[in-house]
């Protein structure tokens, strides 16, 4: 099986921008997370969803979201990008039994 | 609530001999535990997990960790380090098989010393 793939792996944006990242799933995996890491604050939990649905939620401000597609493909998006949200974003993909299985990440540097 | 301590932010070994990570935890619900692994601009892989099936779990490239409740810890380790060992490790923690959102330590670097 194909693991977790996420696109792009790099962004560069700027200040007041905003950016969506995108997140394929393990074929039949049905929850995707969304984690952001920074050096500063470690790996944190974005949201999580399941079936279409946001199931969990991190505590990050509302220019984080996200959604899911039919197929499970998840997209995240921030708005109004500030220079703290340069990180690592990975997804990680879960088929709802006990792992969850991360993909490469997102690098989003922010100028 | 959840927390884990990952208790050293680095660890320096000489390659072949023995790797201890440690790791507390907390948390309200029998949990489950995780050791992810990250290599230099890679994402992360796990090394194993706990589901309270046997408090001695044993993972990917030689690495086990030991379940100990009465102590609330769930250290790693591995008999004799390799240079591909040089990663940063992650103790996670989940209340609910994984399903929920992972908490995460805050990482130990691991250093292999030729």
């Amino acid at each position: 099986k194909a693991g977790v793939t996420q696109t792009p792996r790099y962004l560069i944006k700027t200040r007041g921008q905003q950016v969506t990242l995108s997140c394929s799933p393990i074929s039949g995996h049905r929850s995707v997370s969304w984690y952001q890491q920074t050096p500063g604050q470690g790996l944190q939990f974005l949201f999580e969803y399941f079936s279409e649905t946001q199931r969990n939620k991190g505590n990050f401000p509302g220019r984080f979201s996200g959604r899911q597609f039919s197929n499970s493909r998840s997209e995240m998006n921030v708005s109004t990008l500030e220079l703290g949200d340069s990180a690592l974003y990975l997804c990680a993909s879960n088929n709802n039994q006990e792992t969850q299985y991360f993909g490469p990440g997102t690098r989003l540097l922010v100028l | 609530a959840q927390s884990v301590t990952q208790l050293d932010s680095h660890v320096s070994v000489s390659e072949g001999t023995p790797v201890l990570l440690r790791c507390n935890y907390s948390s309200s619900y029998s949990p489950s535990l995780f050791w992810y692994v990250q290599h230099p601009n890679k994402g992360l892989q796990l090394l194993l997990k706990y589901t309270s099936a046997a408090t001695l779990v044993k993972g990917i490239n030689g690495f086990e960790a030991e379940f100990k409740k009465s102590e609330t810890s769930f250290h790693l380790t591995k008999p004799s380090a390799h240079m591909s060992d040089a990663a940063e490790y992650f103790c996670v923690v989940s209340a609910n098989f994984g399903n929920e959102k992972l908490t995460f330590g805050t990482g130990t670097r691991l250093t292999i010393i030729p």
